[in-house]
Order: structure tokens, then sequence, then C-alpha cells
């Protein structure tokens, strides 16, 4: 079935890069999506990539797609302390219909 | 910028009454979401609404549950006898389209049922 997976939890320091990765199983997903969700707010979209990129540059953000192993990532380069936020990776079914991992919490150390 | 809105931000409710969670998408979208978050787990697509009908809908969403598009802004989840498995964040997401619409998330309403 359609699964997407992440790591729990990234610690990094200001100013540093982060790479939060992420897998998922629907090989037609069309479009991937990095939404962010700070302490009791929504989910902010912050990047998309359409399935049939490589990568995509917006910003200090980053997003890396490798279809043929079905991973994807974002950087996000000069990580600052407002950086800190859970990190969801979702897949968009043929549907419509986004499936979610289980975020990954973003720690930014001064 | 038009942004996706929800009510209430919060509700507490008790075990077995109904709750009306209201959101009002953006203006042009055509397509709405519901999701859900437990806390601590992932977020749960619920059902997806297009043309006053729906579209999908989740193995969550059963019989308790139901949509409606009252008047040309609002979008409704009603919860018809709240069970405390219920309680969990609600979000609303709207899209222009379905294959290539990208979902734009309100803030959420918080259900508590006791």
């Amino acid at each position: 079935g359609e699964d997407v997976e992440q790591s729990l939890f990234l610690s990094v320091r200001e100013g540093d890069s982060s790479v939060i990765n992420c897998t998922y199983t629907d090989s037609s997903s069309t479009y991937l999506y990095w939404y962010k969700q700070e302490p009791g707010a929504g989910l902010q979209l912050l990047t998309y990539i359409f399935s049939n990129m490589d990568m995509k540059q917006d910003q200090r953000l980053t997003v890396l797609l490798n279809k043929k192993d079905k991973h994807l990532s974002l950087r996000i380069a000069d990580t600052q302390t407002g950086d800190s936020a859970i990190y969801f990776c979702a897949e968009k079914s043929n549907t419509g219909k986004l499936i979610f991992g289980q975020g990954t919490t973003l720690q930014v150390k001064p | 910028e038009p942004e996706v809105t929800q009510t209430p931000s919060h509700q507490v409710t008790q075990m077995g009454q109904e709750v009306i969670l209201r959101c009002v998408p953006i203006s042009n979208h055509l397509y709405f979401y519901w999701y859900r978050q437990i806390l601590g787990q992932k977020v749960e697509f619920l059902v997806s609404f297009y043309n006053n009908e729906i579209s999908e809908k989740s193995e969550i969403f059963d019989d308790q549950f139901s949509v409606e598009r009252p008047d040309g802004s609002n979008f409704t989840l009603k919860i018809r006898s709240t069970k405390l498995e219920d309680s969990a964040m609600y979000f609303c997401a709207s899209s222009d389209r379905r294959g290539g619409g990208t979902q734009y998330f309100g803030p959420g309403t918080r259900l508590l049922v006791l």
C-alpha cells in the first residue's frame, strides 16, 4: 500500500545545513511535497517537486528527488533557529489525496 | 494572500455529542479535503469533496462522519456521536485542481473529546 517514511528527529547547529530525508512507495506519485508545522500551528506548504524533476531550488531550500529509489530530501541551507519545526513529506496519490510521513522534528541549536 | 480558515480553533466536547467543524476554503478552489492528526501520529486523509459529492473517503470516515458544503463558502465536517478516539487536530485543505493542484491547509481545529 501507499506509505511514506521519515526519520523522526534531526538536530543541527545554527548556520549549518539540514537534510531531511523521506522515502515513499507509490511510484505513480506525480507530486511530492514538503510542509512545515510550527508548534500549535497548521501545515504550511514549503515547496513541492514534480516527479519528472530531479532537483528544485527555492532560496535556502533544495529538494532532491531520486525516483528510482523513491527517495526525497529537503536541504535547508544556513539553518536558522526559526527553522525549528516539524517537517512533513507527502506524496500525492493518483486520486488526489496526500499521504504524509510521520514528520521530522528539526531542532536548531544556537 | 488568500488562505484557508477554520473555526473554532479549539473545541472540547463530551463523548456522544455532535460536533461541526467549519472551514472556509480559498475562494476559487473547487476541491476540498479533511485530514486529521492524532497527537504524535501522522496526518491522515479523511475525505475529499468535489462538485457537491464525496470523491474519496478513507476507512476512518465511517457513518459517524459527514461533510457538507451548505453554501458557496463554507465546508463542514460533522461528527455525529463523538468518541474519545476522535480527539485530534482536524485540518481542512483546498486546491484548485485535483491532479496538479497544491493543497493549502487551514490552521486546524483541535478537538478534545472527554
